[in-house]
């Protein structure tokens, strides 16, 4: 079955730590996203990507790095630079602008 | 730019009743309209999606939505809430050739027995 991958499920980063969140398609779409998620503040968009070597930051980008150097791959990096990095963090992809996005089951990540 | 208001972020029913999740967008040109269920811990799953064929959308999980242009409005509704609809809903709006779709902040269905 197609379908968004995300590992590892829970992640734990220490002080001065960079993590890098993994997220697999296979789905064969064009556009990834990556999400955070905290109580109550909804779906705020970190980075997007419309198609492979390119991408775009979102309304919270700082401390956050991306590559898409495939089209069904879309790593997130959480820099040591991102303070508050405590959240759950989800990644998604749709075939082209204007269709629903399918999502992963999210990665969870705490700080040690 | 493109604003989602979803009405209370917790919602109370009883198991049988009537679900009623009410979303509102600021756009004057009709967007692509989206209603997504979340579980928790879990991704987002797309529930429906209104694109301009039919203003009563049909979903999955015997969840509708009507799209209202004079309203700016798209409320999802369920006849018979059952206790497997406890979950996170979120409307979300795309402007037309946009990739990038607004989020509301999501309503918090919970079901009484």
């Amino acid at each position: 079955d197609g379908g968004i991958t995300q590992s590892p499920k829970y992640l734990f980063r220490k002080e001065g730590q960079n993590v890098t969140l993994s997220c697999e398609q296979n789905l064969n779409h064009d556009a990834m996203y990556w999400y955070r998620q905290d109580p109550g503040q909804g779906l705020r968009l970190i980075y997007y990507s419309q198609i492979v070597n390119d991408f775009q930051k979102g309304d919270i980008a700082e401390g956050y790095s991306v590559s898409r150097e495939k089209k069904e791959s879309f790593p997130l990096t959480v820099t040591s630079a991102q303070k508050n990095p405590t959240a759950f963090y989800l990644c998604a992809s749709s075939i082209t602008h204007n269709q629903p996005q399918h999502f992963g089951d999210g990665t969870r990540l705490s700080i040690l | 730019a493109q604003s989602v208001t979803q009405l209370g972020s917790h919602v109370s029913v009883s198991e049988g009743a009537l679900v009623l999740l009410r979303c509102n967008y600021s756009s004057s040109v009709p967007p692509y309209l989206f209603w997504y269920v979340q579980y928790p811990n879990q991704g987002l799953q797309l529930l429906l999606k209104y694109t301009s064929a039919a203003t009563l959308v049909k979903g999955i999980n015997g969840f509708e939505a009507e799209f209202k242009k004079s309203e700016t409005s798209f409320h999802l509704t369920k006849p018979s809430a059952h206790m497997s609809d406890a979950a996170e809903y979120f409307c979300a709006v795309s402007d037309q050739g946009s990739y990038i779709p607004t989020f509301g902040r999501g309503t918090s269905l919970i079901v009484h027995p």
